[in-house]
């Protein structure tokens, strides 16, 4: 059973382009959740998405931010126009639906640099 | 060695020692507090968990142990090794809720040979 999956492993772009982060959850799983972790620091929450459904996106910036998590293929993070202050590693998480106590499964990160 | 809350960022252990790493959480209302595990370049590692009807719990070479009185948790590694160097995060969830975890600032541990 392979693990929560996320690609690129890294990723450059400029100021001003677009940058798309993937996050296939592990088999069974349906739920997903973006973290992003700023250098030297923990983790912070962003959103946390089931199926073709935003749950909880009490942690998404407000502007150029976006994610979403289609009935077919991957979960999708979108950061549009970036800038420097974005260049983070971003963390995807799965969990198998239906559990009280969420024990989340991390994927390995896509990390962003923005020049 | 032992780790002082959120402000000694960096616990330095000899090789075999015990290790203590400690968090302290911030809502009173959380239920659930997971350990995870980060070395370089890679996504967090579940190492253990607890709930909040429980004071503590053993894993192998692990134990956690919660205080809620005073919203405290601690990681305790028994006979340390090389391979236990690493960032170690404390994680709090309320469950039921939306599941979003929430991480303490970390902790890194030097394992000296």
């Amino acid at each position: 059973n392979a693990g929560v999956m996320q690609n690129p492993r890294h990723l450059v772009r400029r100021r001003g382009q677009e940058a798309r982060l993937r996050c296939s959850p592990m088999k069974g799983h349906s739920h997903v959740y973006w973290y992003r972790q700023l250098p030297e620091e923990g983790l912070k929450f962003m959103v946390y998405l089931q199926k073709e459904n935003i749950i909880d996106e009490s942690g998404m910036p407000k502007e150029r931010f976006s994610a979403e998590f289609p009935k077919e293929g991957p979960s999708i993070l979108r950061i549009q126009q970036v800038v420097r202050g974005d260049s983070a590693a971003y963390f995807c998480a799965s969990s198998p639906p239906g559990l009280v106590y969420n024990e989340q499964f991390f994927g390995p990160g896509t990390r962003l640099t923005v020049l | 060695g032992e780790s002082v809350g959120l402000h000694l960022p960096t616990l330095s252990v000899q090789e075999g020692d015990n290790s203590i790493i400690n968090c302290a959480y911030s809502n009173s209302a959380s239920d659930y507090f997971i350990w995870y595990k980060q070395e370089s370049g890679k996504g967090p590692q579940f190492i253990i968990d607890i709930r909040s009807n429980m004071d503590k719990r053993q894993g192998q070479r692990v134990t956690v142990l919660l205080n809620k009185t005073v919203k405290h948790l601690s990681l305790q590694i028994a006979a340390t090794q090389p391979g236990d160097s690493a960032v170690y995060f404390c994680a709090e969830t309320l469950s039921g809720n939306t599941g979003k975890l929430i991480f303490g600032q970390g902790t890194t541990l030097q394992v000296k040979p």
